[in-house]
């Protein structure tokens, strides 16, 4: 299947700092990515789903400002948690699909953010 | 509104079989996806159902009703490491996916 790539696994930052997160698909063009945040013992959130060379839309009650998408390349997506809290500290999961529309999502590996 | 519903967790003993049920509300269907999730790492796939039937896959199979806007995941055989996470997810009409809470799958020796 196709392999979608997520770096980095896991990060500690301290808070009020910046992380970035990318996620990579390597052996397909995806117009459409998903960012999910995960916290524990619960399902999958969407947050956002970025769009390559426009912006993202996001999700009621996900603040753009905080969380910024770029997708700027045909297998590029990154996701900046700005000036972090310990709030934010979560497991965040990128995922992509194969363009045509019936195809199964594949998932990044996952980035745990610890914000201490 | 768009909703999925499923069990919350369940337990199992190895070596039975276990059934996930998953009922589903979307604005249109474009298929039925379960996915299985270890504690930590992210989500994998495991089936894809768009017709109504039973699609079989070694030990796992997937069951959808379009009718009755009803799936679910039967394994068979138990192992230990089955213990995981059960997503199913329903994809809507504008090829979005609609996820579950997930159900937690305690299996005991």
């Amino acid at each position: 299947g196709a392999v979608v790539s997520q770096h980095p696994s896991w990060v500690i930052c301290k808070s009020g700092t910046s992380v970035k997160i990318e996620c990579r698909s390597l052996d397909f063009q995806a117009t459409t990515m998903f960012w999910y945040r995960q916290f524990p013992k619960q399902s999958l959130m969407l947050m956002a789903t970025s769009n390559e060379g426009s912006k993202a839309t996001y999700e009621q009650g996900v603040e753009k400002d905080k969380f910024l998408i770029n997708h700027a390349s045909l297998t590029l997506s990154t996701l900046t948690v700005t000036s972090a809290h310990p709030e934010d500290s979560s497991f965040y999961i990128c995922s992509a699909r194969v363009p045509g529309g019936h195809t199964e999502a594949f998932f990044g590996q996952g980035t745990r953010l610890t914000v201490v | 509104g768009q909703n999925i519903d499923q069990p919350t967790e369940m337990t199992a003993t190895e070596g039975a079989i276990v059934q996930i049920n998953c009922t589903y509300q979307t604005s249109g269907f474009n298929g039925l996806f379960w996915y299985q999730q270890h504690a930590g790492e992210a989500p994998t796939f495991l089936s894809y159902n768009v017709l109504d039937g039973l699609e079989e896959k070694g030990r796992f199979s997937s069951f959808l009703s379009r009718s009755k806007g009803y799936s679910y995941l039967l394994l068979k055989e138990l192992q230990m490491k089955d213990s995981a996470s059960y997503l199913c997810a329903a994809m809507d009409s504008n090829y979005q996916l609609i996820w579950g809470a997930g159900t937690k799958l305690i299996i005991k020796p």
